[in-house]
């Protein structure tokens, strides 16, 4: 089975500083899915950030980047900049490949509430 | 707006009351997913449909708990004889799967359920 870890519950930032946040993840699968997401106070979850575990290049999104280690299982979450508007849950979630008629469930960790300070 | 919509977004019945929850996905999509939230802890999945065909089932799905997607679009979620535990989000997700390869999920707001 898929375990996904968030060892930070709770983090801050100053404004227009940078912050990294951690997710490690178990599994035996080759070939998965692993994504940020996030979740603003009393608002419907969105994706950050997508990495394709056979794509070696970390993926990026504007202020929003990952540094992907397959072999030590770490996926961090990096946002560069840090606005107000970022303020949120963070989930950083797992799913593995799919091939015809399997599964797609996302597996998330418990979650690292980010506060970003004026 | 063609996001995924949920209703109600609020819901607070007594225990041992049913309630329905009703996911309208995204209209292309043909995979729909729900998860249950609790406070303080990430999603977790309770099953999922390829258009009208319910693939898989967590064990979180207990028999009070009944999930359709008749036509392939639009799908309910009932909880029967609710009890305090139930207390929850619940939330929808559709995507759409091209063969081979799996996409990104888009939730819903969610749906707020306080059983008293």
């Amino acid at each position: 089975a898929q375990t996904v870890t968030q060892s930070q519950p709770e983090m801050s930032v100053q404004e227009a500083e940078t912050v990294t946040l951690s997710c490690t993840y178990d599994t035996s699968e080759n070939n998965y899915y692993l994504f940020w997401y996030k979740q603003p106070p009393s608002r419907q979850m969105i994706l950050v950030i997508r990495q394709e575990a056979y794509k070696q290049q970390n993926a990026t999104e504007n202020r929003f980047s990952v540094n992907f280690q397959k072999a030590a299982k770490s996926f961090s979450l990096k946002i560069s900049d840090s606005q107000l508007g970022d303020t949120a849950m963070y989930f950083c979630a797992f799913m593995k490949h799919g091939m015809r008629g399997s599964q797609g469930n996302l597996i998330f960790g418990k979650g690292t509430k980010l506060s970003v300070k004026p | 707006d063609t996001g995924v919509s949920q209703d109600p977004r609020h819901k607070i019945t007594k225990r041992g009351q049913n309630v329905t929850f009703r996911c309208d996905p995204i209209s292309e999509h043909n995979r729909l997913y729900w998860y249950r939230q609790t406070l303080g802890q990430g999603p977790e999945f309770l099953t999922y449909f390829q258009n009208e065909a319910q693939l898989e089932k967590s064990r979180l799905l207990s028999d009070r708990f009944s999930a359709e997607r008749p036509k392939g679009s639009f799908s309910t979620l009932e909880i029967q004889r609710t009890e305090q535990g139930d207390s929850a989000m619940y939330l929808c997700a559709s995507s759409s799967r091209p063969e081979g390869l799996n996409y990104e999920q888009y939730f819903g707001p969610g749906t707020r359920l306080t059983v008293t």
